[in-house]
């Protein structure tokens, strides 16, 4: 079975300052895995995602997150934080090698930016 | 190219009525899956359907909801004689019928029970 585990339900950085949103995951398998950006009273936006191929992913809007096998990590960062940024993150895993699996969530970290 | 159509998007039932959701996935999408974001919460798989098929229903409760991806339309999730724990955002997800991974989701539809 998969499981995926955020660190921090809340964090709070500065505008500019590095953003870190921590993500642990379990799985049978070799993981995909995802990180998604939820704006209030929106759907989820995907932000990135690890297939496999190089372990330094890098997304949308200056994000990246480094998968981590001996570590069982895939932690989202962001040099530096802008107000946009202000959010709620979620990671997810899925064992499937096709987009017919299901994803797995993370209960969410909210991102504070202040000015 | 539109995104996942998802309506309504705010949607308001008495306990004991039915709630419709609809679901017009992404042009050339085949799957659609449908999530539960319970308010404080992650989101949580329901069901996986592609065109007149349910693959996965193991999310689902094991009554009052369905869900149907007919040939032509857009896919429903129904819930029967809703009740206050119903109350959530659902959202819906689509993706190609070729390999792809990750899923374009729709805006949801927030569900409130009275």
């Amino acid at each position: 079975a998969q499981s995926v585990t955020q660190l921090g339900s809340h964090v709070s950085v500065s505008e500019g300052a590095l953003v870190l949103l921590r993500c642990n995951y379990s799985s049978s398998v070799p993981p995909y895995l995802f990180w998604y950006v939820q704006y209030p009273n929106q759907g989820l936006q995907l932000l990135l995602k690890y297939t496999s191929a190089a372990t330094l992913v890098k997304g949308i809007n200056g994000f990246e997150a480094e998968f981590k096998k001996s570590e069982t990590s895939f932690h989202l960062t962001k040099p530096s934080a802008h107000m946009s940024d202000a959010a709620e993150y979620f990671c997810a895993v899925s064992e499937g090698e096709t987009s017919g699996s299901r994803l797995t969530f993370g209960e969410g970290t909210q991102l504070t930016v202040n000015p | 190219n539109a995104g996942v159509m998802q309506n309504p998007r705010h949607l308001v039932r008495r306990r004991g009525q039915e709630a419709r959701l609809r679901c017009s996935p992404m042009k050339g999408h085949s799957h659609v899956y449908w999530y539960r974001q319970l308010p404080e919460e992650g989101l949580k798989f329901m069901v996986y359907l592609q065109k007149e098929n349910i693959i996965d229903e193991s999310g689902m409760p094991k009554e009052r909801f369905s869900a149907e991806f007919p040939k032509e339309g857009p896919s429903i999730l129904r819930i029967q004689q809703v009740v206050r724990g119903d109350s959530a955002a659902y959202f819906c997800a689509s993706s190609p019928m070729t390999g792809s991974y990750g899923y374009t989701f729709g805006s949801g539809t927030r569900l409130t029970v009275v």
